[in-house]
């Protein structure tokens, strides 16, 4: 069973939609990273959080510590925020980070 | 400041041929790490270095070896290429300090191995 998994794998709306891309795991952490991958290019992150939640523009990263899930949602979504979502956490001495598997969104006009 | 840079941007090998991919941050962090992503998985570390001299293995280490001999770059080299290392590669840096963990990520390098 993978550590971090995310869901759904592959996500379609409609512009102007409420989208939500899930995260769970299953070991312990000191923060969960959201980060975006648009096609062809590079890695930016978007959020690192260890608790509550935080807001930046139109995109929303929660965590639940106790339930080992986090949730990101983008509202009023634009075909610009068409992307694959990765979800990863760190923890442990060296702090290295175990990624999940991403999700592609694809938000159409 | 560039950030995390990496060289090259593209790559086609023959098999058994060589190869070294360079990585350099201007951010004065000290961890580096080097990455492959593959389709359907997620990203897997190959090596990691926690400050200058330093190096350790990290989840697919094998085929690789790796290189901090300066704080700012970090080198990735392929001693053999095999098909199965055709994949994209990313550098990604950050702060020592406990906590501050986010990660910077180069803009990676597409390797085929023919």
């Amino acid at each position: 069973k993978n550590e971090v998994e995310q869901s759904p794998q592959n996500l379609t709306a409609q512009e102007g939609e409420f989208i939500t891309i899930n995260c769970s795991y299953s070991v312990g952490i000191s923060a969960l990273h959201w980060l975006q991958q648009h096609p062809g290019g590079g890695i930016v992150s978007l959020f690192m959080l260890s608790s509550g939640k935080k807001k930046h523009g139109r995109l929303i990263a929660t965590i639940n510590i106790q339930e080992k899930h986090s949730s990101l949602h983008i509202t009023a979504s634009h075909p610009r925020d068409s992307a694959v979502y990765i979800c990863a956490v760190s923890g442990g001495s060296q702090g290295n980070l175990i990624f999940g598997k991403g999700t592609k969104l694809s938000v159409k006009p | 400041n560039a950030g995390v840079t990496q060289t090259p941007k593209f790559r086609v090998l023959k098999t058994g041929q060589s190869m070294t991919l360079l990585c350099a941050q201007d951010m004065n962090h000290e961890y580096m790490y080097w990455y492959r992503q593959d389709p359907g998985m997620g990203l897997r570390l190959i090596h990691y270095s926690v400050g200058e001299g330093t190096t350790a293995k990290g989840e697919v280490p094998d085929g690789y070896n790796v290189s901090r001999l300066k704080k700012q770059n970090f080198l990735l080299g392929l001693e053999s290429a095999a098909p199965s290392q055709t994949s994209v590669y990313f550098c990604a840096s950050r702060e020592a300090v406990a906590g501050l963990n986010e990660q910077f990520f180069g803009p990676g390098t597409r390797l085929t191995v023919l």
